[in-house]
């Protein structure tokens, strides 16, 4: 059985940095691409960031690009969301999702999800 | 980016109701569209992929349909756990991205 679990979350001041892991299980982490889905609350879904299979290539939406840093540990069946300057309305629910494939962008498993909340 | 407009923002329907809700890409997406049914405080689960195929393990009271721009999502007979917020998602270029959802409520 595919499981993502989520953890690192928490209160953090505005400025602050925070970094979130996902722990996989049931399936061949290093096979797939995985990403960092978001949503502020009450608030649609935003996809925050997606790594390659080696970690050699990421992507970014504008809205994180320069703070947010995604990456993984094939080893230990574990991604990561180091995020950085934080602000106000980077407050939400974070998951961890698998990409479906390589060359196909959705995503077939998520988390549970981990909140942040930025605030002073 | 690709902008997905879906509409309604809500619905009000009762049990049993045959229901479509639609999302626009704002360019064509060549099918490379997913929907996805989030029940309150639970993540998102995949329903549909590549606009028309079910998910194993999806009712298949559930279908997809459309191309270029323009996408549906029908629930035929609408039961009690379909109650819920779908998203459509853009899932062929990058930066991914959403629709902002439709909420279906029970009249």
């Amino acid at each position: 059985e595919v499981q993502l679990v989520e953890s690192g979350g928490g209160l953090v001041q505005p400025g602050r940095s925070l970094k979130l892991s996902c722990a996989a299980s049931g399936f061949t982490f290093s096979n797939y691409y995985m990403a960092w889905v978001r949503q502020a609350p009450k608030k649609g879904l935003e996809w925050v960031a997606t790594i390659s299979t080696s970690g050699s290539r990421t992507y970014y939406p504008d809205s994180v690009k320069g703070r947010f840093t995604i990456s993984r540990d094939n080893a230990k069946s574990s991604l990561y969301l180091q995020m950085n300057s934080l602000k106000s309305e980077d407050t939400a629910t974070y998951y961890c999702a698998r990409h479906y494939s390589s060359y196909i962008y959705y995503f077939d498993y998520w988390g549970q999800g981990v909140m942040v909340t930025v605030s002073s | 980016d690709i902008q997905m407009t879906q509409s309604p923002s809500s619905l009000s329907v009762s049990l049993g109701d045959n229901v479509t809700f639609t999302c626009e890409a704002s360019e064509n997406i060549y099918g490379f569209l997913a929907w996805y049914q989030q029940k309150l405080g639970k993540a998102p689960k995949l329903l549909i992929y590549g606009a028309t195929n079910l998910e194993d393990g999806v009712p298949t009271r559930f279908s997809g349909s459309g191309s270029w721009t323009n996408y549906s999502l029908t629930i035929s007979s609408l039961e009690p756990e379909d109650i819920a917020t779908y998203y459509c998602q853009n899932n062929h270029v990058y930066p991914l991205t959403f629709g902002s959802g439709t909420k279906l409520e029970i009249k």
